[in-house]
């Protein structure tokens, strides 16, 4: 089955600054790749995805890159700001009716 | 857009008895549910997946008669801890597929006193 994994577990970085998040995948046969957000006690937010005929993709100050061929996805949040802080999940899946499989999580701090 | 009501948000419940969790896909029918548990500090983890009108699948290690799963219609998918322990406490949240992506539920926090 799949296995994802996450890398920082944690991030601090100065408000203002970029911070990037990795994740890789083993299996090829999976096509989307979402990005969670996630609040003490809430839900999973997803902030941004990629789909597989897809190597970039970008919403304000939020991308995620795609390699395919080495299966690895990132996550990039540029001019961080406080309200960034929490913990973000990478996932991988193929999308209907298998599940999706997540990262261990990194909890990014963003230092005012 | 797709929207999935997991109730109760929270509950707490004595040891030895049965909770159940429900999740209504709103708008749309979800012929797949994921259940995962999310443990403090750690991330989702999948416990089964549930089909409408079949018996669920279970992971590796998840308790198929201590979590029962039902998903008699493709609108709701429950899923009941039966003789609750307090190590079961957790955040409980269910998620449909769809061709376009995943719809989650808004989580069931779980505490077993």
């Amino acid at each position: 089955g799949e296995n994802v994994e996450q890398h920082p577990s944690t991030l601090s970085v100065q408000e203002g600054d970029s911070a990037v998040i990795k994740c890789t995948y083993s299996d090829s046969a999976s096509n989307y790749f979402p990005w969670y957000k996630q609040e003490l006690g809430k839900r999973p937010q997803l902030i941004i995805d990629i789909r597989s005929n897809v190597g970039e993709k970008k919403d304000q100050r939020i991308a995620v890159t795609l390699n395919k061929t080495a299966k690895h996805f990132s996550l990039h949040i540029t001019e961080t700001q406080p309200e960034d802080s929490a913990v973000y999940f990478c996932a991988a899946g193929r999308s209907g009716n298998t599940p999706l499989v997540f990262g261990k999580g990194t909890r990014l701090s963003v230092i005012a | 857009g797709a929207v999935v009501s997991q109730h109760p948000s929270r509950v707490i419940c004595k040891s030895g008895t049965s909770v159940k969790i429900e999740c209504r896909s709103l708008d749309f029918q979800a012929t797949t549910m994921f259940w995962y548990r999310q443990f403090p500090k750690k991330s989702l983890m999948l416990m089964a997946t549930s089909n409408e009108g079949s018996k669920a699948t279970y992971e590796q290690g998840v308790e198929k008669d201590k979590f029962l799963i039902n998903h008699a219609s493709l609108t709701l998918s429950t899923l009941t801890v039966t003789s609750a322990h307090p190590e079961d406490s957790s955040f409980y949240i269910c998620s449909a597929g769809e061709y376009y992506g995943y719809t989650f539920g808004s989580g069931t926090r779980l505490t077993v006193v």
